[in-house]
């Protein structure tokens, strides 16, 4: 089966400009999160959501960034008016359920480059 | 707030020497532990978890123990390849605040030769 899928892979933008992530996780997978990775870091949690509910958005750094998943499936994560330091890799996870013990599935990632 | 701590890397050895990549946690409650490898310009894949205390978690020659009482989940493996060398994250997920998110660690950058 199609695991979690994210595009695009390679972003470059200016400085200012605004992008959209897109993710799309695993079919029925109802948990989908949103994690940010600097070079040589682990991966930061930004956002996360239960079917189409945002039930945490703690880690999300600023107010021009912005996620969504209006039908429960697919997710976008914006960025306005970007800066240098929202250059990372963006990556997305679904699980299956709420359960602590449930595997979160990562796609590979979107690399984005503010210039 | 929950936080992990793993050995910096990078670690190289030789093929077929024992590995152990320490990891140790901060949180309260009854977290899950889990080991994700990230291949060379792959995205991160679960390799084991542990739900419990004292659960041993294994896959593909690598272990790991859920140690409570040193709140440590090393990750262990008896004979490593040079098809082993990846980068590798200790996280975890729950506790008592902790809700549905990963919290990871730096990552070790393990390199085995020939």
């Amino acid at each position: 089966g199609a695991g979690v899928s994210q595009s695009p892979r390679y972003k470059v933008a200016k400085r200012g400009q605004d992008v959209a992530l897109r993710c799309d996780p695993i079919s029925g997978h109802v948990s989908l999160f949103w994690y940010q990775q600097a070079l040589g870091q682990g991966p930061e949690f930004l956002t996360y959501f239960q079917n189409e509910a945002q039930l945490d958005k703690s880690g999300l750094p600023s107010d021009r960034f912005f996620a969504e998943r209006p039908e429960g499936s697919v997710s976008t994560l914006k960025i306005q008016r970007t800066q240098q330091e929202d250059s990372a890799v963006y990556l997305c996870a679904s699980s299956t359920g709420t359960g602590g013990g449930q595997p979160q599935h990562f796609g590979d990632g979107t690399r984005l480059s503010i210039l | 707030g929950n936080s992990v701590t793993q050995m910096e890397g990078p670690v190289t050895l030789s093929e077929e020497a024992f590995l152990t990549i320490n990891c140790t946690y901060t949180a309260t409650g009854y977290p899950s532990l889990f080991w994700y490898v990230q291949y060379p310009g792959e995205g991160l894949q679960l390799l084991l978890k542990a739900t419990k205390a004292d659960d041993k978690g294994s896959n593909k020659g690598f272990e790991a123990t859920y140690r409570k009482e040193t709140t440590s989940f090393h990750l262990e493996k008896g004979s490593v390849q040079v098809s082993d060398s990846a980068v590798y994250f200790c996280a975890l997920r729950g506790g008592t605040g902790g809700g549905n998110k990963l919290t990871f660690g730096t990552g070790t950058q393990l390199k085995v030769e020939l």
